[in-house]
């Protein structure tokens, strides 16, 4: 069964900080591995997707890699800002026909002003 | 693009009584959405699958006579919580798949209190 680690659990730092979001799973077969956001009550924003067969996806100040031998995969968050704060979730669409995302408990993240 | 709307946002209800979410794909057709609770402070964990005009399937723990989907249309697929009780407050969520790219786009969630 894929299991989905999300370390830190929390974090806080000044604004302006470059940081880094891990997420570790299990079962290296899967079939993409998937970056949201999630703000206090609210559902999903998606912010990166990568393929299996990638090893990274870029968006604006955001970097996504992936390592599916090792079944890592981390978020890079460049000169972070106050809207950033957030629960950021890594979710894994496992491959073998299963259905559905396995998410990591996520890392809440928080950017002092 | 592929955007999921979920209704309501929120819900107050007695314990005993029935309640529905809907979760509507407004611009893309979704042949299969999937149905997410997620507790204070965990993960989402995976409740159904909703594969239209057929029956959903529910994952190992879930009680398919009180967790009630029906994904009628391509572009509907309602939850409904049958007898809700106390412990069955939590917020629910549906995700639609995006079939060009097999990523998934989710709706805005309903937190279920019920008192």
């Amino acid at each position: 069964k894929q299991e989905v680690t999300q370390i830190p659990a929390a974090l806080s730092v000044p604004e302006g900080e470059n940081l880094v979001l891990n997420c570790s799973f299990t079962d290296s077969a899967i079939y993409n591995l998937q970056w949201f956001r999630q703000d206090p009550g609210k559902g999903l924003t998606s912010l990166l997707l990568i393929q299996s067969s990638q090893r990274e996806q870029t968006s604006g100040r955001l970097n996504a890699s992936l390592d599916k031998s090792s079944g890592r995969s981390t978020l890079y968050i460049a000169a972070s800002q106050p809207g950033d704060s957030a629960t950021y979730l890594c979710a894994v669409k496992s491959g073998g026909g299963a259905d559905g995302l396995t998410f990591g408990k996520g890392t809440h993240l928080i950017i002092q002003p | 693009g592929a955007v999921v709307s979920q209704h309501p946002s929120w819900v107050i209800c007695k314990s005993g009584t029935s309640v529905k979410i809907e979760c509507r794909s407004l611009d893309f057709q979704a042949t299969t959405m999937f149905w997410y609770r997620q507790f204070p402070k965990q993960s989402l964990m995976l409740m159904a699958t909703s594969n239209e005009g057929s029956k959903a399937t529910y994952e190992q723990g879930v009680e398919k006579d009180k967790f009630l989907i029906n994904h009628a249309s391509l572009t509907l697929s309602t939850l409904t919580v049958t007898s809700a009780h106390p412990e069955d407050s939590s917020f629910y969520i549906c995700s639609a798949r995006i079939e060009a790219n097999y990523g998934y786009t989710f709706g805005s969630g309903t937190r279920l209190t019920v008192v």
